[in-house]
């Protein structure tokens, strides 16, 4: 089955500086990557997602870059803010073959003010 | 429109015990997985379902269950509880069974075993 690594697992970062987290997966086969933010004690929410048939999206602060031959994915938040602090799933699925979606281990960010 | 909902939101028991948990997706939304999420293993799959049947199934054990409704609400079943089985359990709706459209997840619900 499919193995998504994430890393770092925790990340420290100024207000205003660049955060970068990488994952790799397993399955060539995966074509849908998410990415979710979580909050403590709340759920967790897509923030940005791609398709394997684009190899970069960007939404305000936040882009994501796909290398499909690689097999991995980047999220990159630019111009961080406090509020910003949560934790970050990456997450893979074959979007054809229902819901099921392979999460990262998660990043504790930490944005210092 | 309401959000995926989940009930019970905290749930305490013992050993040896079941639980059932429930979820109501967001009105139109057919498929619904869900996932356990503990500190040390992150979020991991358990089930999907669609249509009121379970289309994908994670690497759990038997103990643990689920069904579909015709409504799309889904409850799932943690017979025989282990202290292991303490975790958030959250579930996901989506619109369509296929396709690039967005997942949403709901509260969880926070089991604990003792």
């Amino acid at each position: 089955g499919e193995n998504v690594e994430q890393h770092p697992s925790t990340l420290s970062v100024q207000e205003g500086d660049s955060a970068v987290i990488k994952c790799t997966y397993s399955d060539s086969a995966s074509n849908y990557f998410p990415w979710y933010k979580q909050e403590l004690g709340k759920r967790p929410q897509l923030i940005i997602d791609i398709r394997s048939n684009v190899g970069e999206k960007k939404d305000q602060r936040i882009a994501v870059t796909l290398n499909k031959t690689a097999k991995h994915f980047s999220l990159h938040i630019t111009e961080t803010q406090p509020e910003d602090s949560a934790v970050y799933f990456c997450a893979a699925s074959i979007n054809n073959a229902g819901n099921m979606l392979t999460f990262g281990g998660g990043t504790r960010l930490m944005v210092k003010p | 429109k309401a959000g995926v909902t989940q009930t019970p939101r905290y749930l305490i028991k013992t050993r040896g015990q079941q639980v059932t948990l429930s979820c109501s997706p967001i009105s139109g939304h057919r498929s619904v997985s869900w996932y356990q999420q503990t500190p040390g293993q992150g979020l991991q799959f358990l089930f999907e379902y669609f249509s009121e049947t379970q289309r994908n199934k994670g690497n759990f054990p038997g103990r643990f269950s689920g069904r579909q409704f015709s409504n799309s609400r889904s409850e799932m079943n943690v017979s025989t509880l282990e202290l292991g089985d303490s975790a958030l359990y959250l579930c996901a709706s989506r619109l369509r069974g296929t396709g690039y459209n967005e997942q949403f997840f709901g509260p969880g619900t926070r089991l604990t075993v003792l």
